[in-house]
């Protein structure tokens, strides 16, 4: 079946400027994830969505930084007024519940903000 | 922020030789999960081992976990060229899944 796409695979953007990052996650699945992965660093989680709750945000680095999941499925992560330091490679997972499953990963984004 | 600190850093052996890498926690857990990412991408899930569990194996992977020390081990044996990717330890517990920073295995043909 399929997995989990995100696109843009790649986005260049010039400092300031608005991007959004989409992810679709597995069918089902109702735990949904957003991380971020400097070069050659861990990665650092920003949001955490489950089913109807409200979403864990306490990782979003800044009020730049947004995300929605609408109707439980897709999730669109916004980055607003980009800054150089955002560049990095921003990855979803998704997950079949909360209870510390296997998370299933997507590919990834690479934003570069110039 | 990280939950789960590996160690070493970086780790490169010779193919056949084994590996082996630890995490660190700080909070309690319910359980950890070691990944493998390639190319700086996705990850991928090896193994899952419950806070009530002290070893697990699957296939050439062996993952121990001590809750008095918070602290797990991955060993990979008779390690591959293709075992080349850097691992990473998540932790579930308060603070939900939290990964740390990865051991990058580096494994010379």
């Amino acid at each position: 079946g399929a997995g989990v796409s995100q696109s843009p695979s790649n986005k260049v953007t010039e400092k300031g400027k608005d991007v959004e990052l989409r992810c679709d996650p597995i069918s089902g699945h109702t735990a949904l994830y957003w991380y971020r992965q400097s070069l050659g660093q861990g990665l650092e989680f920003l949001i955490y969505f489950q089913g109807n709750s409200a979403p864990d945000k306490s990782g979003l680095p800044s009020d730049r930084f947004s995300a929605e999941r609408t109707g439980g499925s897709v999730s669109t992560l916004t980055i607003q007024r980009t800054q150089q330091e955002d560049s990095a490679v921003y990855l979803c997972a998704s997950s079949p519940d909360r209870g510390g499953n296997e998370q299933f990963f997507g590919p990834g984004t690479r934003l570069t903000v110039l | 922020s990280q939950q789960g600190e590996e160690d070493p850093q970086a780790l490169s052996i010779q193919e056949g030789e084994n590996a082996t890498m630890n995490c660190s926690y700080k909070t309690s857990i319910n359980n950890l999960q070691w990944y493998r990412q390639n190319s700086g991408r996705g990850l991928v899930h090896l193994i899952l081992i419950r806070s009530n569990e002290r070893e697990k194996h699957s296939g050439r992977l062996r993952v121990t976990l001590d809750t008095s020390k918070k602290s797990s081990s991955l060993l990979i044996t008779a390690s591959r060229a293709a075992d080349t990717a850097s691992y990473f330890c998540a932790t579930d517990g308060p603070l939900d899944m939290r990964f740390g920073a990865g051991t990058r295995l580096t494994v010379k043909p």
